[in-house]
């Protein structure tokens, strides 16, 4: 089985600064990957970044990068350069590599951007 | 990219009628489906997994008979809700993976569904 907690319920961050949202997770697997999502007002879930769990190296997809710490079991979210556009829930996830079907969500995370 | 779809996007229905909710993959093939549920400011619990032409699977606590899944045909999933009840309002959301993603994380969300359940 795998578990996965966000601790922060809520946050906010100032237009154009930093932000880290942090992820914790659980897993018996040896191979999974880590995921997180963004879902706008519209509901949409959108995929921001993904972590296959055997590279060291962390991802990173523009203004988003990840800190993987696998040792710690954790996966925060680094988000520069905040944008009012990044204002949504952000969820945390875990799937496992080789018989995953199942994602694993953590509670989220409901970002605000202020202008 | 692969494009999934629902339909209606929101519907309400009185208390003890059926509603059926539709989750269809667009320039895809989707052997598999998933369907989820969003309550309120929470996260996002697996309901069932369909794979086309068999029976879905459900998770634990979800009931069979309530969630009728069907899976008949490689675009599209159907979720229907029966004998509707108001703790049965919800965000429902479906994913969906095909042949050609061999990759376990390539599944794709739909929009979602929001019922209300009067």
């Amino acid at each position: 089985a795998q578990t996965v907690t966000q601790s922060q319920p809520e946050m906010s961050v100032q237009e154009a600064e930093t932000v880290t949202l942090s992820c914790t997770y659980d897993t018996s697997e040896s191979n999974y990957y880590l995921f997180w999502y963004k879902q706008p007002p519209s509901r949409q879930m959108i995929l921001v970044i993904r972590q296959e769990a055997y590279k060291q190296q962390n991802a990173t997809e523009n203004r988003f990068s990840v800190n993987f710490q696998k040792a710690a079991k954790s996966f925060s979210l680094k988000i520069s350069d905040s944008q009012l556009g990044d204002t949504a829930m952000y969820f945390c996830a875990s799937l496992a590599g080789n018989t995953g079907n199942q994602f694993y969500f953590g509670t989220g995370t409901s970002l605000t951007v202020i202008p | 990219g692969a494009v999934v779809s629902q339909h209606p996007s929101r519907v309400i229905c009185k208390s003890g009628t059926s509603v059926k909710i539709e989750c269809r993959s667009l320039d895809f093939q989707a052997t598999t489906m998933f369907w989820y549920r969003q309550f309120p400011k929470q996260s996002l619990m697996l309901m069932a997994t369909s794979n086309e032409g068999s029976k879905a699977t459900y998770e634990q606590g979800v009931e069979k008979d309530k969630f009728l899944i069907n899976h008949a045909s490689l675009t599209l999933s159907t979720l229907t809700v029966t004998s509707a009840h108001p703790e049965d309002s919800s965000f429902y959301i479906c994913s969906a993976r095909g042949p050609g993603h061999s990759l376990s994380y390539e599944q794709y969300f739909g929009p979602g569904t929001r019922l209300t359940v009067t």
